[in-house]
């Protein structure tokens, strides 16, 4: 198994470019979750999903939108990056509750 | 809203000494969780922790789950070169609305 897969590792951004974080894991999870973690922060929920066809709203949804079409994948779009929205970003999966969660490796945006 | 107030933020060990941090808040919760972050990578599950008063082992890890349902600690003994890292609670109320939230972390460094 190869766990929770996050692409790209790094990416940099101009203000007003849109793109997409990819997470697919392999592990049949109905739990999907996106967080970001800035400097000397916890980590913050963007959206989360728990099961393919349906997503919610975390703490800090404002900015990125999601989709979960199939179990496996979970991608994060921004729609039109800010200079706010450089963080670094986790996907997580688990097998149904938020629980004992599992972390992908992260994507380092910095968005200019 | 929930907040989860971690302490220390950072301390400095010394290979075979015990180490102590806690995580509070003024919420009560019904699952509390341990993660460890190593640079540059996601969060990796240590302990889990379901019922109040629950005290739990993992090598040289021990958590408990406060008896009030507001706090949590985690003790690491004989502490060794690999235990850097930074440190996260995380914590989630009940339900099906219950999603997870995390502590602002214990940053564990080598003393020079």
């Amino acid at each position: 198994n190869a766990g929770v897969t996050q692409t790209p590792k790094f990416q940099v951004l101009k203000t007003g470019q849109s793109m997409t974080l990819q997470c697919a894991q392999d592990m049949n999870h109905e739990y999907m979750s996106w967080y970001r973690q800035d400097p000397g922060m916890g980590l913050r929920l963007i959206h989360y999903s728990v099961g393919a066809g349906i997503t919610d709203q975390g703490e800090v949804p404002n900015g990125y939108n999601v989709s979960r079409s199939t179990t496996e994948d979970f991608p994060l779009r921004l729609l039109s990056a800010a200079p706010s929205q450089t963080s670094v970003y986790f996907c997580a999966s688990s097998l149904t509750s938020p629980n004992e969660q599992f972390f992908g490796p992260g994507t380092r945006l910095t968005v200019l | 809203g929930q907040q989860l107030n971690q302490s220390p933020q950072s301390m400095f060990i010394q290979e075979g000494e015990d180490v102590s941090m806690n995580c509070t808040s003024s919420s009560i919760f019904n699952t509390w969780l341990w993660y460890k972050q190593d640079p540059g990578e996601g969060p990796v599950l240590l302990i889990a922790l379901y019922k109040a008063g629950e005290l739990t082992s993992n090598g040289r890890l021990t958590a408990q789950f406060g008896i009030t349902r507001k706090d949590s600690f985690l003790n690491i003994s004989a502490s060794i070169p690999s235990d850097v890292g930074i440190y996260f609670c995380a914590a989630r109320g009940g339900g099906s609305q219950g999603n997870l939230i995390f502590g602002k972390g214990t940053k564990l460094s080598v003393k020079p």
